[in-house]
């Protein structure tokens, strides 16, 4: 079984704060996804990697930063979280782009 | 307007009725994917069309490329099925899949 784990459930951060989400998958898949959800939006592509130091913005790149040293691992970060970026932050990772996505349990982010 | 739209945005239904969840988009695709989301975040992929139609116990999915609509369908449907459910497409040109904003769906006992 694909697993796809992500650093915490809940985070509760100030403005200003750096934040970092981590995600690793255990099924050596090339592709990993930054999503974020919100009421009435959908998921929405922050980031996505596609290989080992290699990363392409997706939709709504402003404000976010990502990090692929190691192909199981998917970390993005927000260097100075604002209170629009409270949210849901969901990592997936696939083996190839079209085929189907695994996703974590999701983040439940609020900046205060 | 959402290149993927889905139908109806809530729905309630009763145990054990027949459920039809609507998605059109206007994208040329390479695939579409449906998605289950059950309350507290986990998403778990249920289908993957790109022709046809797939069934899974008591779930059935089928999709008309030239319509561009896909509907997927839920048989004797039971509170544990309750749900956000989302179909994305795999976007024909940058493989990026684009997804609706999802049905919810509560089925009382």
């Amino acid at each position: 079984d694909v697993k796809v784990t992500q650093s915490s459930r809940y985070l509760v951060k100030r403005t200003g704060e750096k934040v970092f989400l981590e995600c690793v998958q255990d099924m050596d898949h090339e592709n990993m996804f930054w999503y974020r959800q919100d009421p009435g939006l959908g998921l929405r592509l922050i980031y996505f990697s596609y290989d080992v130091k290699m990363k392409e913005k997706g939709d709504i790149p402003e404000g976010y930063s990502v990090s692929r040293e190691k192909k199981e691992r998917f970390s993005l970060i927000l260097e100075s979280a604002s209170t629009n970026q409270t949210s849901m932050y969901l990592c997936a990772s696939s083996f190839f782009l079209e085929e189907t996505q695994y996703f974590g349990p999701g983040t439940r982010l609020l900046v205060l | 307007k959402n290149e993927v739209e889905q139908s109806p945005q809530n729905l309630t239904a009763q145990e054990g009725e027949f459920i039809t969840i609507n998605c059109s988009y206007s994208v040329g695709i390479s695939a579409l994917h449906w998605l289950q989301q059950h309350p507290g975040g986990g998403i778990v992929s249920l289908f993957m069309l790109s022709s046809g139609k797939k069934k899974h116990g008591r779930l059935i999915a089928t999709i008309n490329i030239q319509e561009k609509h896909s509907s997927l369908h839920i048989t004797a449907s039971h509170p544990r099925d309750s749900a956000v459910y989302i179909c994305a497409v795999v976007d024909g040109a940058t493989n990026k899949l684009i997804f609706g904003t999802g049905t919810l769906l509560a089925v009382q006992p």
